[in-house]
């Protein structure tokens, strides 16, 4: 299957720190990547839909200027959480879709980045 | 009501056992379902993948889905430790990954 990698697996930073977090697709263009939150014993939260070369879709409630999400190109985009605070810390998870890869709308997940802001 | 409910668990079998896990919904539209598995602290990887009504049998696992209950179920055969983890449904009125909606998981303990 196509494989989505995501970095760093773990990161700890200050509060007020950013933190970038990227999400590449290893064997496939992505034209589609998708940035979920997840918080313990909870399910998958979409924050954001992003495609490659144009602005990223927020959902509801999702502050666009707290998360910045870039897909510059068909293999990689990056989420950054600007001035963390500790209410941050949570468990970020990409996904991604591409045309001929899968099944039509298949998702193929990344590791996920474990934020702690301390 | 949530769109989608699961059973949180967790839910403890022995090795060998057959799991039953399932999911229920409200959104009629919904027209694909599917399963991920979700080990510890990594990303759900895609178990089953099924398109509107009926069952899907992969190895020690199949998935039924009855639309007209609302009701999808995710069957594990022989059951193994290995099988311990997080099982997250999900599913979408579209083939469109922005539209998809996860339940919440069911913890899944297989016990040597």
């Amino acid at each position: 299957g196509a494989v989505v990698s995501q970095h760093p697996s773990w990161v700890i930073c200050k509060s007020g720190t950013s933190v970038k977090i990227e999400c590449r697709s290893l064997d496939f263009q992505a034209t589609t990547m998708f940035w979920y939150r997840q918080f313990p014993k909870q399910s998958l939260m979409l924050m954001a839909t992003s495609n490659e070369g144009s602005k990223a879709t927020y959902e509801q409630g999702v502050e666009k200027d707290k998360f910045l999400i870039n897909h510059a190109s068909l293999t990689l985009s990056t989420l950054t959480v600007t001035s963390a605070h500790p209410e941050d810390s949570s468990f970020y998870i990409c996904s991604a879709s591409g045309i001929s890869v899968g099944r039509i709308g298949e998702l193929f997940f990344g590791e996920g980045s474990r934020l702690t802001v301390l | 009501q949530k769109e989608v409910e699961q059973d949180p668990g967790p839910l403890s079998v022995p090795e060998g056992a057959i799991v039953s896990l399932n999911c229920t919904y409200s959104n009629s539209a919904f027209q694909y379902f599917m399963w991920y598995r979700q080990y510890s602290r990594k990303g759900p990887e895609l178990l089953m993948y099924t398109y509107s009504s009926g069952n899907k049998e992969d190895g020690r696992f199949t998935a039924q889905v009855d639309k007209s209950s609302k009701y999808i179920s995710l069957f594990i055969r022989d059951s193994q430790p290995s099988d311990s983890a997080t099982y997250l449904c999900a599913m979408s009125a579209s083939n469109y990954g922005q539209n998809f909606v996860f339940g919440p998981g069911t913890r899944l303990s297989v016990l040597p």
